[in-house]
């Protein structure tokens, strides 16, 4: 069964830092990885997919990395800014039906 | 535009009253499947769909129904719903090994 981990489960940086965010994985036969953000008591906003058989994706201030053997992956975000305040959630996918991580609570003040 | 819509958004129930939450996806795909969120506890999957007419239980099925009779809608049942059910709940389909898209959420209170 596959278990995904996240780590740091909360981070309060002050504005302007960049910062990582990591996710571990036990199982590496994936299909891809994927990383929301959302934001209390919200639904699910698509940051980032990783492919299976890609290495890293970027989106503006965001870079994710996948290391497929090591089973780890982290989101790095550039320049923080207090409206990047929210809870980032890693999903694994295998068998196309991801499996999620307890997220990373983030708190950026200014 | 791509979607996933689930219905409710929000829902106060009574212990023992039947209710379903619907969920409809308009991208073709064969897998969905449900999800609730628990404080501390993140996204646990009830249920998935591989097809039409093919389910599997997920991590936390108990107390929960689904169907597929046809492919965009994958709706969650709850038969006889009790207050350890009060959760936000979310529907999620894909198309293979590209994105996951999931509705906006329903938020259950069971009372």
């Amino acid at each position: 069964k596959q278990e995904v981990t996240q780590i740091p489960a909360a981070l309060s940086v002050p504005e302007g830092e960049n910062l990582v965010l990591n996710c571990s994985f036990t199982d590496s036969a994936i299909y891809n990885l994927q990383w929301f953000r959302q934001d209390p008591g919200k639904g699910l906003t698509s940051l980032l997919l990783i492919q299976s058989s890609q290495r890293e994706q970027t989106s503006g201030r965001l870079n994710a990395s996948l290391d497929k053997s090591s089973g780890r992956s982290t989101l790095y975000i550039a320049a923080s800014q207090p409206g990047d305040s929210a809870t980032y959630l890693c999903a694994v996918g295998r068998s196309y039906i991801p499996t999620f991580g307890r997220g990373t609570s983030l708190i950026v003040h200014p | 535009e791509a979607q996933v819509t689930q219905n409710p958004r929000y829902l106060i129930t009574v212990t023992g009253k039947k209710l379903t939450v619907t969920c409809s996806q308009n991208m073709n795909h064969e897998y969905m499947s449900w999800y609730r969120q628990d404080p501390g506890l993140g996204l646990r999957q009830i249920y998935y769909s591989m097809n039409v007419e093919v389910t599997d239980k997920g991590d936390v099925p108990e107390g929960y129904k689904v169907s597929r009779k046809e492919k965009r809608n994958f709706p969650l049942i709850l038969e006889s719903p009790s207050p350890n059910q009060t959760s936000l709940y979310f529907c999620a389909s894909s198309g293979g090994a590209a994105e996951a898209f999931f509705g906006q959420g329903t938020r259950l209170t069971v009372v």
